[in-house]
Protein backbone atom coordinates (compact mmCIF):
# COMPACT_ATOMS: atom_id res chain seq x y z
CA UNK A 1 0.00 0.00 0.00
CA UNK A 2 1.21 3.88 -0.64
CA UNK A 3 1.45 5.94 1.62
CA UNK A 4 2.71 9.89 2.56
CA UNK A 5 2.98 11.41 5.76
CA UNK A 6 2.97 14.78 7.06
CA UNK A 7 3.67 14.90 10.35
CA UNK A 8 3.81 18.60 10.61
CA UNK A 9 -0.08 20.26 10.57
CA UNK A 10 0.88 23.73 10.69
CA UNK A 11 4.01 25.80 10.97
CA UNK A 12 4.47 29.77 11.30
CA UNK A 13 7.38 31.28 10.78
CA UNK A 14 8.93 35.15 10.47
CA UNK A 15 9.93 36.62 6.83
CA UNK A 16 13.23 35.92 5.82
CA UNK A 17 13.29 32.50 8.03
CA UNK A 18 14.05 29.31 6.63
CA UNK A 19 12.10 26.55 6.92
CA UNK A 20 11.59 22.54 6.48
CA UNK A 21 8.25 20.59 5.33
CA UNK A 22 9.01 17.36 6.17
CA UNK A 23 7.97 14.43 4.08
CA UNK A 24 7.68 10.87 4.33
CA UNK A 25 6.55 7.95 2.52
CA UNK A 26 5.91 4.50 1.86
CA UNK A 27 5.94 2.42 -1.34
CA UNK A 28 7.01 -1.50 -2.38
CA UNK A 29 7.08 -0.39 -5.65
CA UNK A 30 11.36 -0.13 -6.49
CA UNK A 31 9.69 2.71 -9.29
CA UNK A 32 8.02 5.49 -7.96
CA UNK A 33 7.79 9.31 -8.18
CA UNK A 34 7.94 12.20 -5.73
CA UNK A 35 6.30 15.53 -5.94
CA UNK A 36 5.50 19.03 -3.83
CA UNK A 37 2.60 20.90 -4.85
CA UNK A 38 1.38 24.19 -3.43
CA UNK A 39 -1.80 25.09 -2.52
CA UNK A 40 -2.50 29.06 -2.17
CA UNK A 41 -5.17 30.82 -0.56
CA UNK A 42 -6.88 30.67 -3.90
CA UNK A 43 -7.31 27.05 -4.15
CA UNK A 44 -5.33 25.54 -7.31
CA UNK A 45 -2.73 23.34 -7.16
CA UNK A 46 0.77 24.37 -8.22
CA UNK A 47 3.47 22.01 -8.97
CA UNK A 48 6.70 22.74 -8.05
CA UNK A 49 9.08 19.73 -8.57
CA UNK A 50 8.94 15.38 -9.49
CA UNK A 51 11.83 13.21 -9.01
CA UNK A 52 11.98 10.12 -9.62
CA UNK A 53 13.04 6.82 -7.29
CA UNK A 54 16.52 6.62 -9.14
CA UNK A 55 17.45 10.12 -8.80
CA UNK A 56 18.66 11.28 -5.17
CA UNK A 57 20.42 13.85 -5.82
CA UNK A 58 19.23 17.27 -3.92
CA UNK A 59 17.65 20.21 -6.19
CA UNK A 60 17.58 23.86 -5.70
CA UNK A 61 15.22 25.86 -7.49
CA UNK A 62 15.81 29.68 -6.05
CA UNK A 63 14.72 29.54 -2.62
CA UNK A 64 13.68 26.52 -2.61
CA UNK A 65 15.38 22.73 -2.67
CA UNK A 66 14.14 19.26 -2.03
CA UNK A 67 16.34 16.42 -0.05
CA UNK A 68 15.45 13.06 -0.87
CA UNK A 69 16.76 10.44 0.92
CA UNK A 70 15.62 6.44 0.29
CA UNK A 71 17.53 5.26 3.06
CA UNK A 72 14.84 7.40 5.20
CA UNK A 73 11.68 7.54 3.04
CA UNK A 74 12.04 11.01 3.07
CA UNK A 75 11.40 13.90 0.91
CA UNK A 76 11.78 17.15 2.41
CA UNK A 77 11.63 20.68 0.86
CA UNK A 78 13.37 23.46 2.47
CA UNK A 79 12.10 27.61 1.60
CA UNK A 80 15.68 29.51 2.59
CA UNK A 81 14.28 33.42 3.52
CA UNK A 82 10.66 32.63 3.70
CA UNK A 83 8.28 35.21 2.23
CA UNK A 84 4.80 35.94 2.63
CA UNK A 85 4.15 35.07 -0.73
CA UNK A 86 4.97 31.60 0.00
CA UNK A 87 2.03 31.49 3.18
CA UNK A 88 0.21 28.62 1.67
CA UNK A 89 -0.69 24.68 2.05
CA UNK A 90 2.11 22.43 0.95
CA UNK A 91 1.29 18.95 -0.22
CA UNK A 92 3.86 16.10 -0.99
CA UNK A 93 3.01 13.37 -3.06
CA UNK A 94 3.58 9.96 -4.02
CA UNK A 95 3.11 8.35 -7.74
CA UNK A 96 3.53 4.71 -8.86
CA UNK A 97 3.05 2.58 -11.56
CA UNK A 98 -0.90 3.04 -10.91
CA UNK A 99 0.04 6.82 -11.83
CA UNK A 100 -2.68 8.39 -10.02
CA UNK A 101 -0.73 10.66 -7.02
CA UNK A 102 -1.30 9.23 -3.11
CA UNK A 103 -1.17 13.04 -1.21
CA UNK A 104 -0.08 13.45 2.21
CA UNK A 105 -2.02 15.51 4.29
CA UNK A 106 -0.77 19.20 3.98
CA UNK A 107 1.43 21.46 5.75
CA UNK A 108 -0.04 24.60 6.34
CA UNK A 109 2.81 27.27 6.20
CA UNK A 110 2.26 30.61 7.54
CA UNK A 111 5.16 33.41 6.83
CA UNK A 112 4.59 35.82 8.84
CA UNK A 113 5.67 40.13 8.09
CA UNK B 1 -1.44 29.07 -15.60
CA UNK B 2 -1.50 25.17 -15.76
CA UNK B 3 -3.46 24.91 -18.82
CA UNK B 4 -6.37 23.11 -17.48
CA UNK B 5 -9.76 24.62 -17.35
CA UNK B 6 -12.13 23.35 -14.98
CA UNK B 7 -15.97 24.84 -15.18
CA UNK B 8 -17.36 26.14 -13.56
CA UNK B 9 -15.50 27.15 -10.96
CA UNK B 10 -18.38 27.20 -8.40
CA UNK B 11 -21.51 25.33 -7.86
CA UNK B 12 -24.44 25.17 -5.01
CA UNK B 13 -26.85 22.51 -5.38
CA UNK B 14 -29.40 20.79 -2.97
CA UNK B 15 -29.31 17.31 -2.01
CA UNK B 16 -30.52 15.19 -4.66
CA UNK B 17 -29.64 16.88 -7.27
CA UNK B 18 -27.10 15.68 -10.21
CA UNK B 19 -24.35 18.21 -11.26
CA UNK B 20 -21.78 17.71 -14.00
CA UNK B 21 -18.36 19.13 -13.40
CA UNK B 22 -16.04 20.01 -16.60
CA UNK B 23 -12.70 19.60 -17.41
CA UNK B 24 -10.21 20.65 -20.51
CA UNK B 25 -6.72 19.24 -20.73
CA UNK B 26 -3.76 21.17 -20.98
CA UNK B 27 -3.62 20.94 -25.04
CA UNK B 28 -2.93 17.67 -26.49
CA UNK B 29 -2.48 15.62 -22.81
CA UNK B 30 -4.34 12.30 -23.05
CA UNK B 31 -4.85 11.66 -19.80
CA UNK B 32 -7.49 13.13 -17.29
CA UNK B 33 -7.87 13.00 -13.58
CA UNK B 34 -10.14 13.80 -10.81
CA UNK B 35 -9.22 14.13 -7.23
CA UNK B 36 -11.57 15.88 -4.82
CA UNK B 37 -10.60 17.33 -1.36
CA UNK B 38 -12.55 17.92 1.21
CA UNK B 39 -11.65 19.18 5.09
CA UNK B 40 -12.34 15.33 6.48
CA UNK B 41 -10.90 12.96 3.88
CA UNK B 42 -8.13 14.85 2.15
CA UNK B 43 -7.03 15.10 -1.77
CA UNK B 44 -8.67 11.51 -2.79
CA UNK B 45 -8.03 10.36 -6.26
CA UNK B 46 -11.26 9.23 -7.79
CA UNK B 47 -10.61 8.29 -11.33
CA UNK B 48 -8.63 8.72 -13.99
CA UNK B 49 -9.11 8.59 -18.15
CA UNK B 50 -6.52 7.55 -21.02
CA UNK B 51 -7.45 8.97 -24.30
CA UNK B 52 -10.69 7.90 -24.17
CA UNK B 53 -10.81 4.81 -22.04
CA UNK B 54 -10.80 4.85 -18.16
CA UNK B 55 -7.82 3.44 -16.97
CA UNK B 56 -7.60 3.79 -12.84
CA UNK B 57 -10.61 3.87 -10.25
CA UNK B 58 -9.70 4.99 -6.70
CA UNK B 59 -12.66 6.05 -3.91
CA UNK B 60 -15.16 7.08 -6.54
CA UNK B 61 -18.89 6.47 -5.08
CA UNK B 62 -21.11 4.71 -7.18
CA UNK B 63 -23.48 7.96 -7.50
CA UNK B 64 -20.08 9.52 -9.61
CA UNK B 65 -19.69 9.07 -12.82
CA UNK B 66 -16.80 10.12 -15.55
CA UNK B 67 -16.41 10.30 -19.37
CA UNK B 68 -13.88 11.56 -21.74
CA UNK B 69 -14.85 12.58 -24.74
CA UNK B 70 -13.03 12.22 -28.11
CA UNK B 71 -11.98 15.94 -28.08
CA UNK B 72 -10.24 14.89 -24.85
CA UNK B 73 -12.10 17.25 -22.42
CA UNK B 74 -14.16 14.98 -19.29
CA UNK B 75 -17.07 15.52 -17.67
CA UNK B 76 -17.28 14.06 -13.82
CA UNK B 77 -21.12 13.57 -13.25
CA UNK B 78 -22.29 13.53 -9.57
CA UNK B 79 -25.98 12.11 -8.73
CA UNK B 80 -28.13 12.15 -5.36
CA UNK B 81 -26.21 14.84 -3.96
CA UNK B 82 -25.24 14.60 0.03
CA UNK B 83 -23.96 17.29 2.05
CA UNK B 84 -21.02 15.34 2.03
CA UNK B 85 -20.49 15.55 -1.38
CA UNK B 86 -19.72 19.38 -0.51
CA UNK B 87 -15.77 19.51 -1.28
CA UNK B 88 -13.33 21.12 -4.13
CA UNK B 89 -12.94 19.09 -6.94
CA UNK B 90 -10.11 19.04 -8.91
CA UNK B 91 -9.51 17.69 -12.68
CA UNK B 92 -5.84 17.20 -13.90
CA UNK B 93 -3.98 16.20 -16.96
CA UNK B 94 -0.95 14.60 -18.12
CA UNK B 95 0.74 12.43 -20.45
CA UNK B 96 1.24 14.02 -24.15
CA UNK B 97 1.30 11.58 -27.04
CA UNK B 98 4.36 9.70 -26.80
CA UNK B 99 5.04 10.89 -23.41
CA UNK B 100 4.02 8.72 -20.39
CA UNK B 101 3.80 8.50 -16.53
CA UNK B 102 4.69 12.93 -16.41
CA UNK B 103 3.91 15.20 -13.87
CA UNK B 104 0.33 16.49 -13.77
CA UNK B 105 -1.07 19.34 -14.13
CA UNK B 106 -3.93 20.93 -12.36
CA UNK B 107 -6.99 22.86 -12.87
CA UNK B 108 -8.54 25.82 -10.26
CA UNK B 109 -10.72 23.65 -8.72
CA UNK B 110 -15.08 23.52 -9.00
CA UNK B 111 -16.14 24.20 -5.19
CA UNK B 112 -19.33 22.06 -4.49
CA UNK B 113 -21.88 23.36 -1.84
CA UNK B 114 -24.46 20.72 -1.36
CA UNK B 115 -26.67 22.72 0.66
Amino acid sequence: AQKVTQAQTEISVVEKEDVTLDCVYETRDTTYYLFWYKQPPSGELVFLIRRNSFDEQNEISGRYSWNFQKSTSSFNFTITASQVVDSAVYFCALQTGANNLFFGTGTRLTVIP
Amino acid sequence: DSGVTQTPKHLITATGQRVTLRCSPRSGDLSVYWYQQSLDQGLQFLIQYYNGEERAKGNILERFSAQQFPDLHSELNLSSLELGDSALYFCASSEPPGRLNTEAFFGQGTRLTVV
